[in-house]
């Protein structure tokens, strides 16, 4: 059965500071991987995605996000911290038993940058 | 593009009532999916329907029927509202098939059940 885990409730970083969000996952077979994010009272917006290739992804607002293989990892990054990082930050695996491309959600961790 | 739209963004409700959340996307998605989110729980799937005119039960589907009405709207059913189902509910859809395996959401309705 596939699981993801995000360990830290609450990450609290200083502006300009780089930032780590972590998340490590199993899976059986491949691991198809994704980075949300959700500001208040909004839904979730993508951030970026690992299907395969390079172990380190770009996605927007400056993020990315290393596949560890060997440490079962996919932590996110990001090299200065802005205010308007704050957010709930949910790290998914992609379910592939089913037809659709259902995704299993970490519980999220809140990201707190202090000005 | 409105991407994924839903409604009511805000409801409350008596033990017993019922309600139907509606979602429609506007991408030409096969997918759609209904999710809740409850504090420290993450998002939790209810209902997906993988393609127009399939349904499926995800994790947490008692209490709740779904309607795929065509490809573009997906409904989410109380039938008889339960405290329990006090939460934000999220629509998403995604294509399915190709590379692209992400979903996208839509901004929530926030239903309170008393």
């Amino acid at each position: 059965a596939q699981s993801v885990a995000q360990p830290e409730d609450q990450v609290n970083v200083a502006e300009g500071n780089p930032l780590t969000v972590k998340c490590t996952y199993s899976v059986s077979g491949n691991p198809y991987l994704f980075w949300y994010v959700q500001y208040p009272n909004r839904g979730l917006q993508f951030l970026l995605k690992y299907i395969t290739g390079d172990n380190l992804v770009k996605g927007s607002y400056g993020f990315e996000a290393e596949f560890n293989k060997s440490q079962t990892s996919f932590h996110l990054k990001k090299p200065s911290a802005l205010v308007s990082d704050s957010a709930l930050y949910f790290c998914a695996v992609r379910v592939a038993l089913t037809g659709a491309n259902n995704l299993f959600f970490g519980t999220g961790t809140r990201l707190t940058v202090i000005p | 593009n409105a991407g994924v739209t839903q409604t009511p963004k805000f409801q409350v409700l008596k033990t017993g009532q019922s309600m139907t959340l509606q979602c429609a996307q506007d991408m030409n998605h096969n997918s759609m999916y209904w999710y809740r989110q409850d504090p420290g729980m993450g998002l939790r799937l209810i209902y997906y329907s993988a393609s127009e005119g399939t349904t499926d039960k995800g994790e947490v589907p008692n209490g709740y029927n779904v309607s795929r009405l065509n490809k573009r709207e997906f409904s989410l059913r109380l039938e008889s509202a339960a405290p329990s189902q006090t939460s934000v509910y999220f629509c998403a859809s995604s294509v399915l098939g190709g590379s692209s395996y992400e979903q996208y959401f839509g901004p929530g309705t926030r239903l309170t059940v008393t």
